[in-house]
């Protein structure tokens, strides 16, 4: 079976300074996708990045990257330029690529933006 | 943009006493989900649904739960007889297909408090 592992419980940056969030998956798949959702204290779960396994080039959105390495399993965030509204509880999620649609997580990380 | 709501935000109900919590998934949207997170654990599957049926359930998903999409817009999740262990944050998602690189959109979740 597949489990995601975060860590980090809790982890803490700077105003404008650069984060790395962690996450390692165990998996004997080929074909998933990865997924970072962040879970502000309104509580909806929003969707900050995906990653699919079969690309090799890491996903972009703005100021969010990630750093996906296959062989090691492993799928970081990196939150640059971090701003206040960063603040917030940190979901890796792993989805398998074959007839499963549910999403498995990992017990998150709770970011604090330091001004 | 589109969101999934979900109804209400926090229920309290005696133990054995049955509930029901309510979604309103993304309008165009076609495969909806339910996920739960007890307090200080990893968010959990519990189970998805398509075109009338569920498509994928957990080993959480027993007989006391059930799902239903009574009309064209309401996704509701029904726990007959609750216990002490079913206190947890209840998340609803969907989904515009079931394909895998769609991303899930979840609501804001339902607290369920069983006294």
């Amino acid at each position: 079976a597949q489990t995601v592992t975060q860590s980090q419980p809790e982890m803490s940056v700077q105003e404008a300074e650069t984060v790395t969030l962690s996450c390692t998956y165990d998996t004997s798949e080929s074909d998933y996708y990865l997924f970072w959702y962040k879970q502000p204290p309104s509580r909806q779960m929003i969707l900050v990045i995906r990653q699919e396994a079969y690309k090799q080039q890491n996903a972009t959105e703005n100021r969010f990257s990630v750093n996906f390495q296959k062989a090691a399993k492993s799928f970081s965030l990196k939150i640059s330029d971090s701003q206040l509204g960063d603040a917030a509880m940190y979901f890796c999620a792993y989805r398998s690529g074959g007839a499963t649609n549910k999403l498995i997580f990992g017990t998150g990380t709770l970011l604090a933006v330091q001004p | 943009e589109p969101e999934v709501t979900q109804t209400p935000s926090h229920q309290v109900t005696q133990m054995g006493q049955e509930v029901i919590l309510r979604c309103v998934p993304i309008s165009n949207h076609l495969y909806f989900y339910w996920y739960r997170q007890i307090l200080g654990q990893k968010v959990e599957f519990l189970v998805s649904f398509y075109n009338n049926e569920i498509s994928e359930k957990s080993e959480i998903f027993d007989d006391q739960f059930s799902v239903e999409r009574p009309d064209g817009s309401n996704f509701t999740l029904k726990i007959r007889s609750t216990k002490l262990e079913d206190s947890a944050m209840y998340f609803c998602a969907s989904s515009l297909t079931g394909r895998t690189n769609q991303p899930q959109h979840f609501g804001d979740g339902t607290r369920l408090s069983i006294l």
